[in-house]
C-alpha cells in the first residue's frame, strides 16, 4: 500500500497560521482523490476534521471551526491543511488519509506545537 | 447520538486469538462501510480492514491478511474483528470507524505478550 508523507512536527504561535502538508507518492495523483484530515489529542480517539477534493467539492466535519480548511498543491502532489488563528487547543497530532480503490492509507502524522 | 463502542480487547499470548466487537447506535448501520483502525503505543494510525455495507466486500492491510477477519451483523448493528495468530506487533488500540472515518469509537486495547 502507498504511503503518504507528512512532516513529523510543526510549530507556530497563537494567532498565526499553520500549514500542514501531506505528500502523495508520485504514482498517485492528488487531483484524483479526496484528502481527509483528522486531529488526535493525547488519550483520545481521532476526530474527523474535513475533506478536500476541490473548491467546489469539500466538506467540514460536524462542529469543526471554519479556521480549519483544506487545499491542494498539484505541482507538489500535496494535500494541505491550513489552520488559521491558531489556538492553544489546536496542539495535537494531525493525520491525512486517502481512500484509493479498496484500502485506506494514512500519513505518518504531524505533531503540531502551539508555542 | 451517533456512537461506536468497542469491546473485547485484553491481554493475549503470542499465537492466540481474540474477537473484537463494535456496537453502533444513532445511525443506520447497514448503510455504511465500516473499518477497523489500530494505533500501536506511541505510533501513528494504521488502517486494518474494512467491509462493505452488505458484507460482500472485505479488504485488509497486508500485515493481517490470512490472520484477521472482519465481519458485520446488520441486524445487531455490530462490527467484528476476529484476530488469530496474534503477534507482538499487533499490540495496539483498535478503533472501529464509520465510512470515511467520520465517526470513531473510543478504542479497545489489545496487548499481545507472554
Amino acid at each position: 500500500q502507498p504511503v503518504l508523507t507528512q512532516p513529523p512536527s510543526s510549530s507556530a504561535s497563537p494567532g498565526e497560521s499553520a500549514r500542514l502538508t501531506c505528500t502523495l507518492p508520485s504514482d498517485i495523483n492528488v487531483g484524483s482523490y479526496n484528502i481527509y484530515w483528522y486531529q488526535q489529542k493525547p488519550g483520545s480517539p481521532p476526530r474527523y476534521l474535513l475533506y478536500y477534493y476541490s473548491d467546489s467539492d469539500k466538506g467540514q466535519g460536524s462542529g469543526v471551526p471554519s479556521r480549519f480548511s483544506g487545499s491542494k498543491d498539484a505541482s507538489a502532489n500535496t494535500g494541505i491543511l491550513l489552520i488559521s488563528g491558531l489556538q492553544s487547543e489546536d496542539e495535537a497530532d494531525y493525520y491525512c488519509m486517502i481512500w484509493p480503490s479498496n484500502a485506506v492509507v494514512f500519513g505518518g502524522g504531524t505533531k503540531l506545537t502551539v508555542l | 447520538e451517533v456512537q461506536l463502542v468497542e469491546s473485547g480487547g485484553g491481554l493475549v499470548q503470542p499465537g492466540g486469538s481474540l474477537r473484537l466487537s463494535c456496537a453502533a447506535s444513532g445511525f443506520t448501520f447497514s448503510s455504511y462501510w465500516m473499518s477497523w483502525v489500530r494505533q500501536a503505543p506511541g505510533k501513528g494510525l494504521e488502517w486494518v480492514a474494512n467491509i462493505k455495507q452488505d458484507g460482500s466486500e472485505k479488504y485488509y492491510v497486508d500485515s493481517v491478511k490470512g490472520r484477521f477477519t472482519i465481519s458485520r451483523d446488520n441486524a445487531k448493528n455490530s462490527l467484528y474483528l476476529q484476530m488469530n495468530s496474534l503477534r507482538a506487533e499487533d499490540t495496539a488500540v483498535y478503533y472501529c470507524a464509520r465510512d470515511f472515518l467520520d465517526v470513531w469509537g473510543q478504542g479497545t486495547l489489545v496487548t499481545v505478550s507472554s
